[in-house]
């Protein structure tokens, strides 16, 4: 069936480095591809998505290209500060009628420290 | 424009008890799935309704049910309530796979 397997947390930084989260995938067909941040005491909310291959996905500085050849979708930022600490979710939509039934990964907790 | 909104936002309900949660899409969305939030299981699939319809549905027993009004708006309902059942539950609602979920900011439920 679908997964998506993401990196694992938690990850540390300081504000300004770059952020790298690992996110592959396996499904049939051509999926949508997200990623969703979570906070403390809140739902999950969009980041961003994309919905085809070699399509690149971006919002508040973070971006994500689906990659077919090697099935990932991995998610990238230049500069993180201090309010990205959350926890950041791979997700995946198939194709056809069951596009309704999200697939996600484990999720990462990412600490940003000043 | 609202988003989508569930009730209650927190419930405390006793083992063998049921318990009915909802959900009230973005107008327009037609599309309502539920998930289940757990430390230990992560994000799970319960099941998704597409104009009153169930479309889908994940590997849950079957006290756990749901389903769909004309205006578009979602109930779940867990019967028989058992202590695992404690979980953060989330609703999203959708247009289409293209403009992907919206998700509302979910019911704690804890089972005592």
């Amino acid at each position: 069936g679908d997964s998506v397997t993401q990196m694992e947390g938690p990850v540390t930084l300081s504000e300004e480095a770059f952020l790298t989260i690992n996110c592959t995938y396996t499904a049939t067909g051509y999926p949508s591809l997200f990623w969703y941040v979570q906070y403390p005491g809140e739902g999950l909310q969009l980041l961003l998505k994309a919905t085809k291959a070699d399509d690149k996905g971006s919002n508040k500085g973070f971006e994500a290209t689906y990659r077919k050849e090697t099935t990932s979708f991995h998610l990238e930022k230049g500069s993180v500060q201090v309010s990205d600490s959350a926890v950041y979710f791979c997700a995946l939509s198939p194709s056809g009628d069951s596009w309704g039934k999200l697939q996600f990964g484990a999720g990462t907790q990412v600490v940003v420290t000043p | 424009k609202a988003g989508v909104t569930q009730t209650p936002r927190y419930l405390i309900k006793t083992r063998g008890q049921q318990v009915t949660l909802s959900c009230s899409p973005i107008s327009g969305h037609r599309s309502v799935s539920w998930y289940q939030q757990t430390p230990g299981q992560g994000l799970q699939f319960l099941f998704e309704y597409f104009s009153e319809t169930q479309r889908n549905k994940g590997n849950f027993p079957g006290r756990f049910s749901g389903r769909q009004f004309s205006n578009s708006r979602s109930e779940m309902n867990v019967s028989t309530l058992e202590l695992g059942d404690s979980a953060l539950y989330l609703c999203a609602s959708s247009l289409s796979s293209e403009w992907g979920y919206t998700f509302g900011s979910g019911t704690r439920l804890t089972v005592v």
